[in-house]
């Protein structure tokens, strides 16, 4: 079964620090995707990335840097300079394919609280 | 880009009412809409598949009954929560799935919906 873990429950960093949150997940379907959302205390989730299983680069955008490594089922989210707005829940999602209609799978989510 | 709305953003009612909660895909056709529950500071789990035309397929553990889909048209899904309970406040939100370019048919997210039970 797909399965993705956030063992990061709570976070908390001063302004222009850097954040890594960590991302681990579980799947026997060779075809995946993984995301990351960002939850604000609005409650509306935010598309950050997704990146397919065969997609093994790293991507960089802006102060937000991911790290895919299939070797370790890893899927990290780092922020560089965090700043106060990045205050959020963040969420890794898995992909499962099943009959065709892709699920998404969540991780229970990391809050990250950037202090000033 | 892809826009999902849901109406009400925000509803409180009495316990043992009905409250309905719309999806809707703005400038796209869905013919998949999920929905998912959020209770406070937990993550978001999939209540249900709506396909256009057909029943939807409800995951372990969730009532039928007590939470009606209906995805009528291409851009519109609804969720019917029946004889409410105040166990059942929580954040709904749904999302729709695009049917993009390439393989992947990516989902786009409403704003959710706050649903208070008292």
């Amino acid at each position: 079964a797909q399965k993705v873990t956030q063992a990061q429950t709570e976070i908390s960093v001063v302004e222009k620090e850097d954040v890594t949150l960590d991302c681990v997940y579980e799947t026997r379907d060779t075809t995946y995707y993984l995301f990351w959302y960002k939850q604000p205390p609005s409650g509306e989730l935010v598309f950050l990335i997704r990146r397919n299983s065969f997609d093994e680069q790293n991507e960089i955008s802006g102060r937000y840097s991911w790290n895919f490594q299939k070797s370790t089922s890893s899927f990290n989210f780092t922020i560089t300079a965090s700043q106060v707005v990045d205050s959020a829940v963040y969420f890794c999602a898995l992909s499962e394919n099943q009959g065709g209609s892709e699920k998404l799978v969540f991780g229970k989510g990391t809050k990250l609280t950037v202090n000033p | 880009g892809a826009v999902v709305s849901q109406h009400p953003s925000r509803v409180i009612c009495k316990s043992g009412t009905s409250v309905k909660i719309e999806c809707r895909s703005l400038d796209f056709q869905a013919t998949t809409m999920f929905w998912y529950r959020q209770f406070p500071k937990q993550s978001l789990m999939l209540m249900a598949t709506s396909n256009e035309g057909s029943k939807a397929t409800y995951e372990q553990g969730v009532e039928k009954d007590k939470f009606l889909i209906n995805h009528a048209s291409l851009t519109l899904s609804t969720l019917t929560v029946t004889s409410a309970h105040p166990e059942d406040s929580s954040f709904y939100i749904c999302s729709a799935r695009h049917p993009g370019q390439y393989t992947y048919n990516e989902q786009f997210f409403g704003p959710g919906t706050r649903l208070t039970v008292l």
